[in-house]
């Protein structure tokens, strides 16, 4: 199986911050990496897809980078809403598989 | 709009058989996967498998002697099975939706909103 592993596992930081989570892959998984958004008692809602693309709908402030094995969810200016925990996974091969998730709090 | 709903028993006995279903609308079946995901509470997320709008099936080999996911096309619908259960199958089950859309393009994109499975006496 590709292990997904995200840091930090939880981040505070306020409303205007710049944040940027990182999630690295056991191996090369290409572009084929999500990022999802998660709040209490949801289901987790794709934000970007294929590394890089924005899901539509989903604000501008949301932005992912990366290829192979490293990958960043960058958002540029945290708004209140943005508070819950996100989870990358990679869709390059089965079992799909899911980072532990980074829980994002309000410092 | 694309929506899928999950539906079964919330309570399940230890080496039973966990039985789920959901039901999607407002789109085909054709051309994706339709996948079972599991979250034990406070945890992360499990992908147990998924099943092909042809039929064909994939596991997570972690689950496989106990999974089986079946489509029911005629009543827009797959279910799960998961046997011989214990406390450690606990979690909140979802359905999805996976998209392919060419290039590295394949993510979950509809979810179902999730149903909590207890497995006690």
């Amino acid at each position: 199986d590709i292990q997904m592993t995200q840091s930090p596992s939880s981040l505070s930081a306020s409303v205007g911050d710049r944040v940027t989570i990182t999630c690295r892959a056991s191996q090369s998984i290409s572009s084929y990496l999500n990022w999802y958004q998660q709040k209490p008692g949801k289901a987790p809602k794709v934000l970007i897809y294929a590394a890089s693309t924005l899901q539509s709908g989903v604000p501008s402030r949301f932005s992912g980078s990366g290829s192979g094995t490293d990958f960043t969810l960058t958002i540029s200016s945290l708004q209140p809403e943005d508070f819950a925990t996100y989870f990358c996974q990679q869709t390059h091969l089965t079992p799909r598989t899911f980072g532990q998730g980074t829980r994002l709090e309000i410092k | 709009q694309v929506h899928l709903q999950e539906s079964g028993p919330g309570l399940v006995k230890p080496s039973e058989t966990l039985s789920l279903t959901c039901t999607f609308s407002g789109d085909s079946i054709n051309y994706y996967y339709w996948s079972w995901i599991r979250q034990p509470p406070g945890m992360g997320l499990e992908w147990i498998g998924y099943v092909h709008h042809s039929g064909s099936t994939t596991y997570n080999p972690s689950l496989k002697s106990r999974v089986t996911i079946s489509l029911e096309t005629s009543k827009s619908q797959f279910s799960l099975q998961l046997t011989s259960v214990t406390a450690a199958d606990t979690a909140v089950y979802y359905c999805s939706r996976e998209r392919y859309c060419g290039g590295y393009c394949r993510h979950f994109d509809y979810w179902g909103q999730g149903a909590l499975v207890t497995v006690s006496s």
